[in-house]
């Protein structure tokens, strides 16, 4: 069963540094999605991702965070200076149609640790 | 902002109990999916439920949406070890889901 990926599976990285997690979503799914989910917390939704645009994006989702689609598989969320509060497991999903309609696929997460 | 509350935050039974897992809100959602997610991996979906009253079964889970599309059940009958995880709920807008905290399920042999 095709399924979506995301590397690397642990990131570790200093305060302010630069950082990319990338995820393949399913291959025929056309809408990408990035969440967080803190240590013990709830699964939060950062943004999500449709025909090369964000299509909504939370509050969490302020300038230091971006999404591409840089080709036809991959599709990263760069956060630009890190924060210890950054840290999470992050995880991708992607879903043939909008939400609302359509389950989401999910990978197994990037487990993002700011030191 | 919508909130999803689920309740209990954790269940210890023995294999062969039934239980009843909760998810309330005081917004209606056009449509609420419910997952499941062990440990270190994403969530998995194991249903959506849609129109209100709506009740589908999978195998030994019965999953059901309240007529007013505000809270959802999840009931398990015969509980096995295997279903040992954290069961979410998350409601659908146009292209996001809003999760409610989990459940989490331990069942013991």
């Amino acid at each position: 069963e095709p399924e979506v990926t995301q590397t690397p599976s642990h990131q570790v990285t200093q305060m302010g540094q630069e950082v990319i997690l990338r995820c393949v979503p399913i291959s025929n799914h056309l809408y990408f999605y990035w969440y967080r989910q803190i240590l013990g917390q709830k699964v939060e939704f950062l943004v999500s991702f449709y025909n090369n645009e964000i299509s909504e994006k939370s509050e969490i989702f302020d300038d230091q965070f971006s999404v591409e689609r840089p080709d036809g598989s991959n599709f990263t969320l760069k956060i630009r200076s890190t924060k210890l509060e950054d840290s999470a497991m992050y995880f991708c999903a992607s879903s043939e149609w909008q939400a609302l309609s359509q389950p989401q696929h999910f990978g197994d997460g990037t487990r993002l640790s700011i030191l | 902002t919508q909130l999803l509350e689920q309740s209990p935050q954790f269940l210890s039974i023995q294999e062969g109990e039934n239980l009843t897992v909760y998810c309330n809100s005081s917004s209606v959602f056009s449509s609420l999916q419910w997952y499941r997610q062990e440990p270190g991996e994403g969530p998995v979906l194991l249903v959506t439920v849609v129109t209100g009253g709506e009740v589908k079964k999978l195998k030994r889970l019965t999953f059901q949406f309240g007529d007013a599309r505000k809270d959802s059940s999840l009931h398990i009958t015969a509980a096995q070890p295997g279903d040992t995880g954290l069961y979410l709920c998350a409601g659908a807008g146009y292209s996001t889901l809003t999760f409610g905290k989990g459940t989490m399920l331990l069942v013991s042999p």
